[in-house]
């Protein structure tokens, strides 16, 4: 089983729509928990930290699932610039590993 | 505020030479990691440097080497360079070895030929 799995989409969805896209991971000792967005050509960018309790950003809200290793993304009100790739990130802080998953392409269509 | 500088933005150089990319990491930051990143595949976590030493790696092999310097700036040197190694190679900058998060530069492409 890989470290960081996401489903690569690509996921076409119409502006306004809301989204979800889930991220599982396979060790149990990952201790912190990121969704980066990245655009064509150009490099990651934080878009928010995924906490225990859930945290929410705006139209972004993400969640966090021990029990079942897995982060999700909600986006909710889809604006065509939310196209971009949307990768998973977790940290080993026992190793100090930084573990990104491929990532998931989102198109918003118009 | 000044963020994530790489250097250069684009290399190309022949198989087995030696190469070394550079980062200034943004200010105030004490922790720079380093990725490789092929077309269509997430970064891949080549190592971390945290006040001047390395504190975590990924599976590349030792012909991978880096440092960090007092000014927590940080150098990425690749040996014998093989083909495989061409990529989008970047570099992000943290606070205490990223407990909130990483910011990135925009890379350098190496191309080996």
């Amino acid at each position: 089983r890989k470290e960081v799995e996401q489903d690569p989409g690509p996921f076409n969805v119409p502006e306004g729509a809301t989204v979800a896209f889930n991220c599982t991971y396979s060790n149990s000792a990952s201790q912190s928990f990121f969704w980066y967005r990245q655009d064509c050509r150009k490099e990651p960018k934080l878009l928010m930290s995924v906490y225990s309790s859930g945290n929410e950003d705006g139209r972004f809200t993400a969640q966090l699932n021990r029990a079942s290793q897995y982060i999700s993304l909600l986006i909710r009100d889809s604006k065509l610039s939310d196209s971009a790739t949307y990768l998973c990130v977790v940290t080993l802080n026992r190793d100090d590993k930084i573990i990104f998953g491929k990532g998931t392409r989102l198109h918003i269509l118009p | 505020e000044t963020g994530v500088t790489q250097s250069p933005t684009h290399l190309i150089k022949t198989r087995g030479q030696q190469v070394t990319l550079r980062c200034s990491s943004q200010s105030g930051h004490n922790t720079v990691s380093w990725y490789q990143q092929a077309l269509g595949q997430g970064p891949q976590f080549i190592f971390q440097y945290y006040r001047e030493e390395e504190n975590g790696r990924g599976n590349f092999p030792p012909r991978f080497s880096g440092l960090q310097f007092p000014n927590y700036s940080s150098e990425l040197n690749v040996n014998a360079l093989e083909l495989d190694d061409s990529a989008l190679y970047l570099c992000a900058s943290s606070l205490a070895r990223g407990v909130d998060g990483y910011t990135f530069g925009s890379g350098t492409r190496l191309t080996v030929v």
